[in-house]
């Protein structure tokens, strides 16, 4: 069975300081793992997705995710934070049909 | 391309009335999602289809919810009746699936419901 973990409910930074907010994943197999940003009263946009290949993938707003197989993580990194980062923040594992997202991370980047 | 179309943007009903959400997911697109979203239960999957049929209906609450998508450009969402713990934002996304695949969604702005 598929399962993904965010284990924050928050994170808080400073602009201009690096974030990170944590994924860890549970899959049987090659594992599809995504980031999404939601804003305020928005849909779920999508950032980055790991498939294969190097572990560390960009996407977009310069954010980017470190895969570790060991650690079954799959971390969302940016190497400094906006105010406009602020958002709810989901990991998602996808594998068949089914992607089974994470319950969310909500971030603030204070000025 | 327009993106993931919902509508209506927002819904207010009262308690027993009939419900109908519709969603135009972005063409060439083979897979679609239905996603309820709460503060107390976050974003749970209620149904999705893969080309116009459906695969997975066992996040459907109750049998009060149902889905079809009669075609590849249009899904409805139906409470019936509705009553007040439904009130969300019922969100639809679409992908393209390939064999073996597992691509990203892209959701549609999500229709706001509040049932009185």
């Amino acid at each position: 069975a598929q399962s993904v973990a965010q284990p924050e409910d928050q994170v808080n930074v400073a602009e201009g300081n690096p974030l990170t907010v944590k994924c860890t994943y549970s899959v049987s197999g090659n594992p599809y793992l995504f980031w999404y940003v939601q804003y305020p009263n928005r849909g779920l946009q999508f950032l980055l997705k790991y498939i294969t290949g190097d572990n560390l993938v960009k996407g977009s707003y310069g954010f980017e995710a470190e895969f570790n197989k060991s650690q079954t993580s799959f971390h969302l990194k940016k190497p400094s934070a906006l105010v406009s980062d602020s958002a709810l923040y989901f990991c998602a594992v996808g594998g068949g049909f089914k992607t089974i997202f994470g319950a969310g991370t909500r971030l603030f980047v204070k000025a | 391309d327009a993106g993931v179309i919902q509508s209506p943007r927002h819904e207010v009903t009262e308690m027993g009335q009939e419900v109908t959400l519709r969603c135009k997911p972005i063409s060439g697109h083979n897979s679609l999602f239905w996603y309820r979203q709460t503060m107390m239960r976050g974003l749970e999957l209620l149904i999705y289809f893969n080309n116009n049929v459906p695969i997975d209906d066992s996040g459907m609450p109750e049998d009060r919810f149902s889905a079809k998508m009669p075609n590849a450009s249009f899904s409805t969402l139906k409470i019936q009746p509705s009553e007040p713990r439904d009130s969300a934002v019922y969100f639809c996304a679409s992908s393209f699936k390939g064999l073996g695949e597992n691509n990203e969604q892209f959701f549609g702005p999500g229709t706001r419901l509040t049932v009185l």
